[in-house]
């Protein structure tokens, strides 16, 4: 089974420029989680989506930062302006179903670097 | 709220020595909770999950759990290391007091395994 997959595994950008980023869940997860990582913290939450609705977007910065899971199956997060506390690690990741037992698969991230 | 406190950033130990990573969480209802394992530049991987019924949890690569109510505790223990363990470790936590089973993870603690 393949796993998560994501792209491009590392980008480096200026700031103001816009990034995007992709992700193409276990095939048959209804669930899909998009994530920032900082350097030296945990995982916090961007954007749930369920299918191609979106469940939970509370800690998503929606001035600068978009997503979109078109068809229910894969993702692109996007960012637009980027700022320098943006650099970080994208973790894409997906669940089988929507609850709170639920294993996530993670995918590899991807690694943003704001000049 | 929910929340997780991973105490110590770094452990360390010898090659054949107990592992002990701590983790405490907050939670106004019974929880569920998760240890990750993420090796350099890769994603999260399960080590092992506890959500109802015994008390003792056992996961992948020799890895154990115990959940104690009244220690809000849920530490990882493995009897013995590897070099391999080398990596860094995550605690989570969800409830049903959160939208949709969102996770919260620890800032994660690195262990180093020593020849």
């Amino acid at each position: 089974e393949a796993g998560v997959a994501q792209s491009p595994r590392y980008k480096i950008i200026e700031k103001r420029q816009s990034v995007a980023f992709w992700c193409n869940p276990i095939s048959g997860h209804a669930t899909l989680y998009w994530y920032q990582q900082i350097l030296g913290q945990g995982p916090k939450l961007l954007i749930q989506f369920q299918n191609n609705g979106v469940v939970d977007d509370s800690q998503l910065p929606k001035d600068r930062f978009s997503a979109e899971r078109l068809k229910g199956v894969d993702s692109t997060l996007k960012i637009q302006p980027a700022k320098l506390e943006d650099s970080a690690v994208y973790l894409c990741a997906s669940s089988l179903g929507e609850g709170y037992q639920e294993t996530q698969y993670f995918g590899p991230g991807t690694r943003l670097l704001v000049l | 709220a929910q929340s997780v406190t991973q105490l110590g950033s770094h452990v360390s130990v010898s090659e054949g020595a107990l592992v002990l990573l701590r983790c405490n969480y907050s939670s106004s209802v019974p929880p569920y909770l998760f240890w990750y394992v993420q090796y350099p530049n890769q994603g999260l991987q399960l080590l092992l999950k506890y959500t109802t019924g015994a008390t003792l949890v056992k996961g992948i690569n020799g890895f154990e759990a115990e959940f104690k109510k009244s220690e809000t505790s849920f530490h990882l223990t493995k009897p013995s290391a590897h070099m391999s363990d080398a990596a860094e470790y995550f605690c989570a936590v969800s409830d049903l007091s959160t939208n949709a089973g969102k996770s919260t993870f620890g800032d994660g603690t690195t262990l180093t395994v020593k020849p």
